[in-house]
């Protein structure tokens, strides 16, 4: 079952910050996070393990909630370049093979 | 460029016709994804595969056959495809533990006619 992504679209000015969530229904194992940019490739930002971790990547950091099945992605001071579409991907039940991606969540950042 | 190339980048099929898309990696990954991207619709998982062997076929309709001859290529076969299928097709790949991510290629654009 696919996890529930919020907001589905966010228009930021650029130096605004924005968090991006992640929740499913069952037990998560791992949460990770993509950021694809128009006609790209979608590009690895950060996995979170089961354990409540929060990790940091620059400006983007991520919280994981094991209790309440959910992962937030923090952008704070957006930068132009942060523009793209987020995806988090769940992975339940210890195995990798089957990750589940979210619908994605549309960033813009205007100057 | 990512380290997980795909060819063709873009693909005009007919019904009848038979191709083939093409994955390669050089990363020293060990497993194998190929993903379906529609608009408006999340990632979906097709098929993966572990050491050569495929250990997951998300219930993907026989007409996409996949085929992974060794570590570092994967392709999907098509034949008798429908306009529904037209999508982006990613690939990706990983260690088996997986917790370095996944690392996708630019995709093969895939349209049905």
């Amino acid at each position: 079952q696919q996890p529930v992504q919020s907001p589905q679209a966010v228009i930021l000015r650029e130096g605004e910050d924005a968090v991006i969530n992640c929740s499913s229904s069952k037990a998560l194992y791992s949460v990770h996070w993509y950021r694809q940019k128009h006609g790209e490739a979608p590009v690895f930002l950060m996995i979170l393990l089961k354990g409540g971790e929060q990790k940091g990547h620059e400006k983007i950091s991520a919280s994981f909630n094991e209790k309440k099945q959910q992962s937030s992605l923090y952008l704070t001071a957006s930068q132009l370049s942060y523009s793209g579409t987020y995806f988090c991907g769940t992975e339940t039940g210890g195995s990798n093979y089957k990750l589940t991606f979210g619908k994605g969540t549309l960033l813009t950042v205007n100057p | 460029e990512t380290g997980v190339t795909q060819t063709p980048r873009h693909l005009v099929m007919g019904m009848t016709n038979k191709k083939s898309l093409k994955c390669e990696q050089h990363l020293g990954h060990n497993a194998m994804y190929w993903y379906k991207q529609s608009a408006k619709k999340p990632l979906e998982l097709m098929f993966v595969y572990s050491l050569e062997e495929r250990v997951e076929n998300n219930s993907v309709p026989s007409r996409f056959s996949p085929e992974c001859p060794n570590s570092s290529h994967l392709f999907l076969h098509l034949h008798t495809l429908q306009p529904e299928d037209s999508a982006l097709y990613l690939c990706a790949s990983s260690t088996r533990a997986g917790r370095d991510g996944y690392t996708f290629g630019s995709g093969t654009r895939l349209t049905v006619v």
